[in-house]
């Protein structure tokens, strides 16, 4: 089983600031990453797929990188909007599909 | 695309439950489904999987005791949940696979809370 890692936990950001997250997984996955978006008492929402591949609607201040087993998700110039829990998930090894813990971003 | 839940609510420990959600504009029957739960408070937990064919996949921590089926004339994936723990208490979330064989959750239920409690 693959056990992904994010970091940090929690992520303190003023609006306007750019966010950094971080993913990792314990064993190479190639570029099979996913990045979701939750927030209160609302279902996920897929954000990128394939690491860096934005899925539709999502806004171009969301962007992902990395490859095998260190991953990234950069929000640039923070909105009201984005402030949330993000997960990542590998799609490489299966099964189980595997979830990170969750970073949470929240306002500073 | 939409993806509806219900079912769900109390059940005692050691009791059955079935949690059904259906899918509507896209072609059901071209698409693997997946549950997907989260416990109070907690992460995101993967524990089944059915392709488009049929073919299941479960977590550890529910094997043998879930069952996920589907009706592609219904249009409808389904969670039977037997012989319930308290650990089993979350929200689950039925979503769409991007894929059958890359689990990318392109959409999502909206939910539905499952207390397990005596």
């Amino acid at each position: 089983e693959i056990a992904m890692t994010q970091s940090p936990v929690t992520l303190s950001v003023s609006p306007g600031e750019s966010a950094t997250l971080s993913c990792r997984a314990s064993q190479a996955i190639s570029n099979k990453l996913a990045w979701y978006q939750q927030k209160p008492g609302q279902a996920p929402r897929l954000l990128i797929y394939g690491a860096s591949t934005r899925a539709t609607g999502v806004p171009a201040r969301f962007s992902g990188s990395g490859s095998e087993t260190e991953f990234t998700l950069t929000i640039s110039s923070l909105q009201s909007d984005d402030f949330a829990v993000y997960f990542c998930q590998q799609y490489n090894h299966w099964p189980p599909w595997t979830f990170g813990q969750g970073t949470k971003v929240e306002i500073k | 695309v939409q993806v509806v839940q219900s079912g769900g609510g109390l059940v005692q420990p050691g009791g059955s439950l079935r949690l059904s959600c259906a899918g509507t504009g896209f072609t059901f029957s071209d698409y693997a489904m997946s549950w997907v739960r989260q416990a109070p408070g907690r992460g995101l937990e993967w524990i089944s999987f059915i392709s488009s064919r049929g073919t299941t996949y479960y977590a550890d921590s529910v094997k043998g005791r879930f069952i996920v089926s589907r009706d592609n004339v219904k249009n409808s994936v389904f969670l039977q949940m037997n012989n319930l723990r308290v650990e089993d208490t979350a929200t689950y979330f039925c979503a769409r696979s991007y894929s059958n064989s890359w689990l990318i959750l392109d959409n999502w239920g909206q939910g539905t809370l499952v207390p397990v409690s005596s």
